[in-house]
């Protein structure tokens, strides 16, 4: 059983439109993260959020954390290829170590 | 600063072979990480290092996986026999400090045929 749900599992989008990957558990973290992987490489940190409700941007993309701190969203506005990538969320319980959830594959067609 | 590095980056063996995996963090992170990645799907974590002392072993299949971080620096994790499943892309990760984000390696992706 995974700890962190992430949707939708795949998504191939045309690129300049806009999506949400939405990331859900039924547990309370502390804080939680995203991360993009392209192939080959290691995911690479994009945001930590710490605080219920927070919301932060970096560039086109938007992060938000729930108000119950048991969900996430990732809404990325006008989409390029280079956007293109698995995204994924990581939260963790006591601050300890982070658990990943179970991805999102972004495909961005020029 | 340099990255973590992992070797190698790609390993092909015949089931019932052994393997091992080296990670070099990135100096003074203190925490280091082995990840478990199928493709397509999130990293599982396999083991927990604080410097050179176990944190978190309990997702490791002890009886064909172990990790040693000798020194609290360089980290290798062997896998003997290996399995088909054991299949996988292997993340090593290193943080300054527990909680923190991760910078991760490229991996290694092993291949058991």
């Amino acid at each position: 059983t995974q700890l962190l749900e992430q949707s939708p599992q795949f998504l191939s989008i045309q690129e300049g439109e806009n999506l949400t990957v939405y990331c859900n558990s039924s547990s309370v973290f502390s804080s939680l993260q995203w991360y993009r992987q392209e192939p080959g490489e290691g995911p690479v940190l994009l945001v930590t959020v710490v605080t219920g409700g927070e919301v932060k941007k970096l560039k086109r993309l938007t992060f938000q954390f729930g108000d119950a701190r048991k969900d996430s969203s990732l809404h990325i506005t006008a989409a390029q290829p280079g956007d293109t990538g698995l995204y994924l969320c990581a939260g963790s319980l006591t601050g300890n170590q982070f658990y990943f959830g179970t991805g999102t594959s972004l495909t961005v067609i020029p | 600063e340099a990255g973590v590095a992992q070797s190698p980056r790609y390993k092909i063996i015949e089931k019932r072979q052994s393997v091992a995996f080296w990670c070099n963090p990135i100096s003074g992170h203190a925490t280091l990480y082995w990840y478990q990645q199928i493709l397509g799907q999130g990293p599982k974590l396999l083991i927990q290092f604080q410097n050179n002392g176990v944190v978190d072993d309990s997702q490791l299949p002890k009886d064909r996986f172990s990790a040693e971080r000798l020194k609290g620096v360089d980290s290798t994790l062997k896998i003997q026999p290996a399995k088909l499943e054991d299949s996988a892309v292997y993340l090593c990760a290193s943080s300054a400090d527990r909680g923190r984000g991760y910078t991760f390696g490229s991996g290694t992706r092993l291949t058991v045929v």
